[in-house]
């Protein structure tokens, strides 16, 4: 029973490189969610998609990009990395409304 | 927009003891609050949630109260123990949408 799963675990890239978080949950959940954690800040939401087909941006979702590319897939991408990025990304789901969200275990991304 | 701030930012309590972590939300359309506890280099986990059609839940150690008038929430941990020492995240839901916005988090020590 995998629930959500991130690749990669760690990842570090330079500054201007371009890279894609995958995301990947079998649970059947119609909603999923990108959110980033820095010290301090809590989990905030960059991007979230509602049900297969539509994307709509969270709280911080300058700098990013996401394809929803099926009901199980939801990937996130920096098309030009800045060391602002640096940050731990949680990837989640949910089934709909009022539900509680998964989680997976998180990519610690560092950009230099 | 939404917003949800929890306080505190650290708490320090002796084992045995209770700890009560709050939390206040901006939209009064939001009706479904959940609770998550995160362990060292995992994602969060839900321990508990609560819906706008009642105003207390509790779960063995672990309780939640509501107050939709003055727009706040609170979990409670009785008899607390050192595996309660970790990060526990407030969100909310703003009603009508799928957006899913968390506190800033509290960590938790319990002393023994």
């Amino acid at each position: 029973n995998a629930g959500v799963t991130q690749t990669p675990k760690f990842q570090v890239l330079k500054t201007g490189q371009s890279m894609t978080l995958q995301c990947a949950q079998d649970m059947n959940h119609n909603s999923m969610y990108w959110y980033r954690q820095d010290p301090g800040m809590g989990l905030r939401l960059i991007y979230y998609s509602a049900s297969e087909g539509t994307t709509d941006k969270g709280e911080v979702p300058n700098g990013y990009n996401v394809s929803r590319l099926n009901k199980r897939e939801f990937s996130l991408r920096l098309e030009s990395a800045a060391p602002s990025q640096t940050s731990v990304y949680f990837c989640a789901s949910r089934q709909g409304l009022n539900t509680e969200a998964f989680f997976g275990q998180g990519t610690r991304l560092t950009v230099v | 927009g939404e917003n949800v701030e929890q306080h505190p930012s650290t708490l320090s309590v002796q084992e045995g003891d209770s700890a009560v972590i709050k939390c206040t939300y901006s939209d009064s359309a939001s009706n479904y609050f959940p609770w998550y506890k995160q362990e060292l280099g995992k994602g969060p986990q839900l321990i508990i949630d609560i819906r706008s059609n009642v105003g207390e839940k509790k779960d063995q150690r672990i309780a939640v109260t509501l107050n939709k008038t003055a727009k706040h929430f609170s979990l409670h941990i009785t008899e607390t123990q050192p595996e309660d020492s970790a990060v526990y995240f407030c969100a909310a839901s703003p009603g009508g949408t799928y957006k899913y916005i968390f506190g800033t988090g509290t960590r938790l020590k319990v002393l023994a």
